[in-house]
């Protein structure tokens, strides 16, 4: 069964430091990676997603992500984060490209200090 | 274009009782699905819904239900409330041909 692991359930960081959250899937076929990000009170906001192509993917905010086969993982990065980018933040993938159902990750809370 | 939205926002309600969460997408997509959110499970698959057909459930017990109407809009029922059933239910609608999710701020049920 597919599944998705997010190792770090809490990463603190200064602003203006790197950021890299983990995510590692288990799935048999190539599959369709996303990360969402969640604010207080809100609902889920699409970063940046994998389908095919260029391992390395581009998303709103600045956030990057690679998708690295071998490792089967699809880790998130930002080169400067900004105090605003504290949240949580969700990977999920899906379980084929025709349908909607998305098994997430547990999530990891970044924390921002100034 | 607005975005999903969900009513009510905030829901309280007692254990046995039933609710009905209501979702209406982004005008033109046609699909439509329900995650629970919880701190101990996280975020979880519901339904999946298109042109009012239930394409995918997931794995939780008859007590959870859903319905689709003509015009997108969704409803999902819960009845016989546990206190278990207290959470974030987050709604999401997807263009047709295009795999991405538009979430809601969702739901939030309190079951006392």
């Amino acid at each position: 069964a597919q599944s998705v692991t997010q190792p770090d359930i809490h990463i603190t960081v200064s602003e203006g430091a790197s950021l890299e959250l983990r995510c590692n899937y288990s799935y048999g076929a190539t599959p369709y990676l996303f990360w969402y990000v969640q604010s207080p009170g809100q609902g889920l906001q699409l970063l940046l997603k994998y389908f095919s192509g260029d391992t390395l993917v581009q998303g709103i905010k600045g956030f990057e992500a690679e998708f690295k086969r071998s490792q089967s993982s699809f880790n998130l990065r930002k080169p400067s984060v900004h105090w605003s980018d504290a949240a949580e933040y969700f990977c999920a993938v899906a379980v084929s490209y025709n349908t909607d159902k998305l098994i997430f990750g547990t999530g990891t809370r970044l924390q921002v200090f100034p | 274009k607005a975005g999903v939205t969900q009513t009510p926002r905030y829901l309280i309600k007692t254990r046995g009782q039933q609710v009905t969460l209501s979702c209406s997408p982004i005008s033109g997509h046609r699909s439509v699905s329900w995650y629970q959110q919880t701190p101990g499970q996280g975020l979880q698959f519901l339904f999946e819904y298109f042109s009012e057909t239930q394409r995918n459930k997931g794995n939780f017990p008859g007590r959870f239900s859903g319905r689709q109407f003509s015009n997108s809009r969704s409803e999902m029922n819960v009845s016989t409330l546990e206190l278990g059933d207290s959470a974030l239910y987050l709604c999401a609608s997807r263009p047709q041909g295009y795999n991405e999710q538009f979430f809601g701020p969702g739901t939030r049920l309190t079951v006392l």
